[in-house]
């Protein structure tokens, strides 16, 4: 049973266009949220993050809302740009449940922005 | 500072064979994690370690073995690989509510 899905495997915006990725979790105990993103032949590396008593949180061009009551969540990126072309992870964590420690992942977005 | 290092990036293998994957942080966060990336099922967790000497089973631990002998060290085990083993691994530690992650080892059993 998955418990964080992000339904689109693929995206694919222009640039300057906003780029939105979607995630939904089924596990309730789930408070802390991350978005990472992959360049092939690395590592995911950390992006943005939101705590569930927050609905959104702005870095720079990366905006994560949060919607505790569709179990929902989406990162959005205006504008889009040629670079940010790689692969996007949803990650959950039950900060408040003592689990932490421990980060479910989705199985990924790849998102291709065309110049 | 290298920050989280593991080794080879790339093996290849035969079927029943034992092959262990390294990997090394430099800094001194206590949690570390193993996690496989597969096409369609993203990322999972093998196994992690909350601290030297303390190890615990995540999602997909079967037919993998792992140690923490120091802090900075936790090798992955794979003690008879099979073809379903071929992944790419990823080494991970966390430092309060972000994990680090390393460059990965692509593993192929041939």
């Amino acid at each position: 049973d998955q418990q964080v899905k992000q339904n689109s495997p693929s995206l694919s915006v222009q640039e300057g266009r906003i780029s939105i990725l979607n995630c939904d979790y089924t596990n309730s105990m789930f408070d802390y949220f991350l978005w990472y993103k992959k360049y092939p032949a690395e590592g995911p590396t950390f992006l943005i993050s939101i705590s569930s008593i927050k609905d959104k949180n702005e870095d720079g061009r990366f905006t994560v809302f949060l919607n505790k009551s569709a179990k929902h969540l989406s990162l959005h990126i205006v504008p889009s740009q040629p670079g940010d072309s790689a692969v996007y992870f949803c990650a959950a964590s039950a900060q408040s449940g003592g689990s932490n420690y421990k980060l479910t992942f989705g199985k990924g977005t790849l998102l291709t922005v065309n110049p | 500072d290298a920050g989280i290092t593991q080794s080879p990036r790339y093996k290849i293998t035969e079927t029943g064979r034992q092959v262990t994957l390294m990997c090394h942080q430099t800094w001194s966060h206590s949690y570390m994690f193993w996690y496989r990336q597969d096409l369609g099922h993203g990322l999972r967790l093998i196994y992690y370690s909350a601290a030297a000497d303390i190890t615990d089973k995540g999602e997909v631990p079967d037919g993998y073995v792992v140690s923490r002998s120091k802090t900075e060290n936790f090798p992955l085990t794979l003690e008879s690989a099979t073809r379903s083993q071929t992944s790419v691994y990823f080494c991970a530690t966390l430092r309060s509510t972000e994990a680090f992650f390393g460059q990965g080892t692509r593993l192929t059993v041939v």
